[in-house]
């Protein structure tokens, strides 16, 4: 479960809603980015990727939208369910995966699904 | 099955004591990490190894000593812990190369000292 006293932004919805989470980043050189999911008592799970020659891409009921020119990323859950409750992360980096280049993760926003 | 597995998920151990956390990969990946999460969920990368070679080693205290016999494990042995040790422990691999390629996560160690 989560710590006590644990403040991260918190997003409430109702089952069926549509989520929209938001993440700055904060490197303009970065051209790959990542949206994670953390369940409780477990490590971070892969959801959807984009490079930074898109602006969007959709995957199985989610949607992650890239704004490169303010640094900016979003994804979108679509018709929201218990198993959405978790923690969601973005990450950053510049590819290839190797030397130097390592992923950089982003605070984490609660989801919190209201049956 | 499990794709990158750590042990222990559990570990409770006195200020002072030495303790090790492995890490095992069975996806073929070249290159493994270790992350600390803190209490308020922020993951910060503390070593990569790529093929059994530091790669990352961010202003890690000295008392954490990273090690890869093979490019399929990468342990963490920790000296003389101290109680801003606790957190949870975070493995993960990942292909290198131009391609698209995320990380694999383990599920974690939660480290708590006493």
């Amino acid at each position: 479960g989560e710590s006590v006293g644990l403040h991260l932004p918190t997003l409430s919805v109702q089952e069926g809603d549509n989520s929209i989470i938001n993440c700055a980043y904060s490197n303009s050189a970065s051209d790959y980015f990542i949206w994670y999911k953390q369940e409780s008592g477990k490590g971070p799970q892969f959801i959807i990727d984009i490079r930074s020659n898109m602006d969007k891409r959709q995957g199985q009921r989610v949607t992650v939208l890239l704004n490169k020119t303010v640094k900016h990323l979003s994804l979108q859950i679509a018709a929201t369910q218990p198993g959405d409750s978790a923690v969601y992360f973005c990450a950053e980096t510049s590819l290839p995966l190797y030397g130097n280049n390592r992923l950089a993760f982003g605070k984490g926003n609660q989801v919190v699904v209201i049956p | 099955d499990t794709a990158v597995s750590q042990t222990p998920k559990y570990l409770v151990t006195q200020m002072g004591n030495d303790k090790s956390i492995k890490c095992e990969q069975n996806l073929g990946h070249d290159t493994m990490y270790w992350y600390k999460q803190d209490s308020k969920k922020f993951l910060k990368i503390m070593f990569s190894y790529n093929n059994k070679e530091l790669i990352i080693n961010e202003t890690v205290p000295n008392r954490f000593s990273p090690k890869s016999p093979d490019k399929a494990h990468l342990n963490l042995h920790i000296n003389s812990l101290e109680l801003g040790d606790s957190a949870v422990y975070f493995c993960a691999s990942s292909h290198s190369g131009a391609g698209r390629s995320g990380y694999t996560f383990g599920s974690g160690t939660r480290l708590t000292v006493v």
